[in-house]
């Protein structure tokens, strides 16, 4: 299996555009997780799914962001607009049964 | 919620040494608790987990203890050698529950 997959790895983008960032869990995983990684605040989940629907958001920042899961095998994390202070790493991450995650190699945002 | 604190936030050992990771967990119904090395520029990567109702686990090098009661848990790295060096993250859970992961420890190993 070729592992979670994201992308892109790297997006720059401008205050005030959209982003979205997808991710390709591995084929039979039935939960799927969006972290995002900054050096002040850690490792954050913001999401996460289980059979393609939405668990928990709580750790979704606010309403400019989203995320859907249409299947098993994708899902995007989307934020519009978007702002500075969202630059950081995402991660995805799916496990089977919702305990070994396996991550992604992460998008890295820079929103200028 | 959980909430989950690792100490030292960075250590520095000599090649062939041991290192030790320890977290605390403040949710009684935490039962699982994995181990994550990060490498730059990747994903965190589970390296080793243990459940509520064992207290100790092996894995070559690696092993990691668990004690319910005082709610802490801690990671040992035996004969260290550079390629060990990583950040690593512990971190707690229910059952279908969501993972809350410690801040990080950058280990780094000298040749």
């Amino acid at each position: 299996d070729a592992g979670v997959i994201q992308s892109p790895r790297h997006e720059v983008t401008e205050m005030g555009q959209e982003v979205t960032l997808r991710c390709k869990p591995i084929s039979g995983h039935d939960y799927l997780f969006w972290y995002r990684q900054t050096m002040m605040r850690g490792l954050e989940l913001l999401i996460y799914f289980n059979n393609n629907v939405p668990i928990d958001d709580s750790g979704m920042p606010e309403d400019r962001f989203s995320a859907k899961m249409p299947n098993a095998s994708f899902s995007t994390l989307k934020i519009q607009p978007s702002e500075p202070r969202d630059s950081a790493v995402y991660f995805c991450a799916s496990s089977l049964g919702s305990e070994k995650l396996f991550f992604g190699s992460g998008t890295q945002l820079s929103v200028l | 919620g959980e909430n989950v604190e690792q100490h030292p936030s960075t250590l520095s050992v000599q090649e062939g040494d041991s290192a030790v990771i320890k977290c605390t967990y403040s949710d009684s119904a935490s039962n699982y608790f994995p181990w994550y090395k990060q490498e730059l520029g990747k994903g965190p990567q589970l390296i080793i987990d243990i459940r509520s109702n064992v207290g100790e686990k092996k894995d070559q090098r690696i092993a990691v203890t668990l004690n319910k009661t005082a709610k802490h848990f801690s990671l040992h790295i035996t004969e260290t050698q550079p390629e060990d060096s990583a950040v690593y993250f512990c971190a707690a859970s229910r059952a279908a529950g969501k993972s809350t992961f410690g801040d990080g420890t950058t280990l780094t190993v000298k040749p």
